[in-house]
């Protein structure tokens, strides 16, 4: 089992450009996660979703677009990328919300 | 989603046992306590998770009090590996974890 990987694991984007990063997991999970960690902080919920084709907000949706089309992935989207989301970004996977599996996570640099 | 207070930063050294308390004063009724760890530059990890008493696995042990207001990670024996932040939350059987800051634990010689 490869668990909960991430692509790409490093990315510098300019202002206004797009981008779509990749979750995938392998152990049949129904919950996924996104994340974003910024220096120094805790990590704080992007977008969830609690099974294959739905998706909820986080704490802190703005800017961000997310889709679960098939249930292994969940995509994260920046339509034109601010240099405010640059941070770490990791990805998540759970049969129960409360024991969750990360990926090794994103680093994001916007400029 | 009830608020947790931990401290932001503990020293110790190799083959101490360490405890890591965690204020979560507005706890609900179905809310379990979980904790996880997480090392530079990688994902947290679960560690453990409890509801009330007392929980142990292979990797560390959970004290909840009776009015569950707090609760105690304890790590025994820790070794430089054991450096790393460590969360505590409560998740109230929905679908959301709140990670705060966390504790940073730094063992040393």
């Amino acid at each position: 089992n490869a668990g909960v990987t991430q692509t790409p694991k490093f990315r510098v984007l300019k202002t206004g450009q797009s981008m779509t990063l990749l979750c995938a997991q392998d152990m049949n999970h129904e919950y996924m996660y996104w994340y974003r960690q910024d220096p120094g902080m805790g990590l704080r919920l992007i977008h969830y979703s609690v099974g294959e084709g739905t998706t909820a907000k986080g704490e802190v949706p703005d800017g961000y677009n997310v889709s679960r089309l098939k249930k292994q992935n969940f995509l994260l989207g920046l339509e034109s990328a601010a240099p405010s989301q640059t941070s770490v970004y990791f990805c998540a996977s759970g049969r129960l919300s409360y024991e969750q599996y990360f990926g090794p996570g994103t680093r994001l640099t916007v400029t | 989603l009830a608020k947790t207070t931990q401290p932001i930063s503990m020293d110790s050294y190799e083959g101490q046992e360490v405890n890591i308390t965690c204020s979560h004063n507005n706890i609900a009724t179905n809310d379990y306590i979980t904790w996880y760890q997480q090392f530079p530059s990688q994902g947290p990890r679960f560690i453990i998770q409890g509801y009330k008493t007392k929980v142990t696995n292979e990797v560390a042990s959970l004290f909840i009090p009776a009015d569950r207001k707090s609760s105690t990670l304890s790590l025994p024996r820790v070794s430089l590996s054991d450096t790393a932040v460590y969360y505590c939350l409560v998740e109230g059987g929905g679908n959301k974890l709140t990670f705060g800051t966390g504790t940073q634990l730094k063992v040393e010689l």
